[in-house]
């Protein structure tokens, strides 16, 4: 069956480093896949996502590039903010199928 | 442009009592689907619902939980008799047309069993 596979967390990092959160994922067809965010006490977002091979979601700074040939979907952000800390949720999903998603990764952003 | 939403926000059951959520999708959604968050965990799948069909229910437990999308109102999830391992948070997210397109997610419903 599909499944989707997070870098483990907690990550910490420094306001402005650079955030790289890993994702791979197994499906038996072509998925499209996402990525979430979860605030504090709130319901999850869509933060950006790739339907295709080679297709680049991007969205308030974060990008993840569908690689097919290496079955990952990481997300990428140049500089963090404070505001950034979050757990973020990776999933595909396929037509007809349930949604998946990966055990999420909590980053804090310190000031 | 409501999104989903959901309600209560939160809700404090004694054990034995029963609980009611609410899940009202975005306008022009017509697939609803549960989920369930413990504390430090990820979503787990409970059911997903068309209006007046249950459609996959595979991930909800077989006694005391049961889910409803009438055609008129809100879908409802409902779970009888609580005990505390069921406190945790209940999401519902909804998409337009099939399963599998992009699903928003409404705040949620924080439920703490006493």
């Amino acid at each position: 069956g599909n499944s989707v596979t997070q870098m483990e967390g907690p990550v910490t990092l420094s306001e402005e480093a650079f955030l790289t959160i890993n994702c791979t994922y197994t499906a038996t067809g072509y998925p499209s896949l996402f990525w979430y965010v979860q605030y504090p006490g709130e319901g999850l977002q869509l933060l950006l996502k790739a339907t295709k091979a080679d297709d680049k979601g991007s969205n308030k700074g974060f990008e993840a590039t569908y690689r097919k040939e290496t079955t990952s979907f990481h997300l990428e952000k140049g500089s963090v903010q404070v505001s950034d800390s979050a757990v973020y949720f990776c999933a595909l999903s396929e037509e007809g199928q349930n949604f998946v998603f990966g055990p999420g990764t909590r980053l804090s952003v310190l000031p | 442009n409501a999104g989903v939403m959901q309600n209560p926000r939160h809700l404090v059951r004694r054990r034995g009592q029963e609980a009611r959520l609410r899940c009202s999708p975005m306008k022009g959604h017509s697939h609803v689907y549960w989920y369930r968050q413990l504390p430090e965990e990820g979503l787990k799948f409970m059911v997903y619902l068309q209006k007046e069909n249950i459609i996959d229910e595979s991930g909800m437990p077989k006694e005391r939980f049961s889910a409803e999308f009438p055609k008129e109102g809100p879908s409802i999830l409902r779970i009888q008799q609580v005990v505390r391992g069921d406190s945790a948070a209940y999401f519902c997210a909804s998409s337009p047309l099939r399963q599998g397109e992009t699903q928003y997610f409404g705040p949620g419903t924080r439920l703490l069993v006493l």
